[in-house]
């Protein structure tokens, strides 16, 4: 079974400051991965996906994020945060062959002006 | 994501009601899916439909029912509610189709909170 883990309930940085939102996974086979951004009374929304190719991967917002493949991690960055950056973050994986998504518990990020 | 509705946004009922929560999609997308949010949990999947004939359980699906009415409409039922199953609910669809398949995101829409008491 797949398992997702987010290590950090909350991030706290300064706006300007670069942000990373730490993210593991343990699937068998090479896993599709996820980042997903929510706002207060909103719905989860799309960040950025990892399939296959390239290991840093570029989403909206000036986030991206890096594949590692032998720490099975997958966390999220942005050069230069920004308070409205300020959210709760998913990760999420997808086996290769199955079609449901299994998400981590969240990470609170609050970017301080 | 406001092609995906969900239908009430807030609900507050009692002990033993039954409860339906609606979800219509305008994306056009074939997979439709609803989840639960718990502080500290993330998402759990309650129940997933690739099409109008393909029900599955996801997860959690104990005290739950669904019905995929149209290819845009999935509900969320609860035949006799009880206080644990106070949460945020999310629907959410994902397209399938296309060359791009089965790789998509999936879309949610803005929630339903729901309180029993």
């Amino acid at each position: 079974a797949q398992s997702v883990a987010q290590p950090e309930d909350q991030v706290n940085v300064a706006e300007g400051n670069p942000l990373t939102v730490k993210c593991t996974y343990s699937v068998s086979g090479n896993p599709y991965l996820f980042w997903y951004v929510q706002y207060p009374n909103r719905g989860l929304q799309f960040l950025l996906k990892y399939i296959t190719g390239d290991n840093l991967v570029k989403g909206s917002y000036g986030f991206e994020a890096e594949f590692n493949k032998s720490q099975t991690s997958f966390h999220l960055k942005k050069p230069s945060a920004l308070v409205s950056d300020s959210a709760l973050y998913f990760c999420a994986v997808r086996p290769p062959g199955d079609y449901k998504l299994s998400f981590g518990a969240g990470t609170t990020v609050t970017v301080r002006a | 994501d406001a092609d995906v509705t969900q239908t009430p946004r807030n609900r507050i009922t009692k002990t033993g009601k039954r409860i339906m929560l609606e979800c219509s999609q305008t994306k056009g997308h074939d997979r439709m899916y609803w989840y639960r949010q718990d502080p500290g949990l993330g998402l759990r999947l309650i129940y997933y439909s690739f099409d109008v004939k393909d029900i599955n359980k996801g997860e959690i699906s104990d005290g739950y029912s669904v019905s995929r009415q149209a290819q845009a409409k999935f509900s969320l039922s609860l035949e006799s509610a009880i206080p644990n199953q106070t949460a945020l609910y999310f629907c959410a669809t994902s397209d399938s189709t296309g060359k791009k398949g089965s790789n998509q995101p999936q879309h949610f829409g803005d929630g339903t909170r729901l309180s029993i008491l």
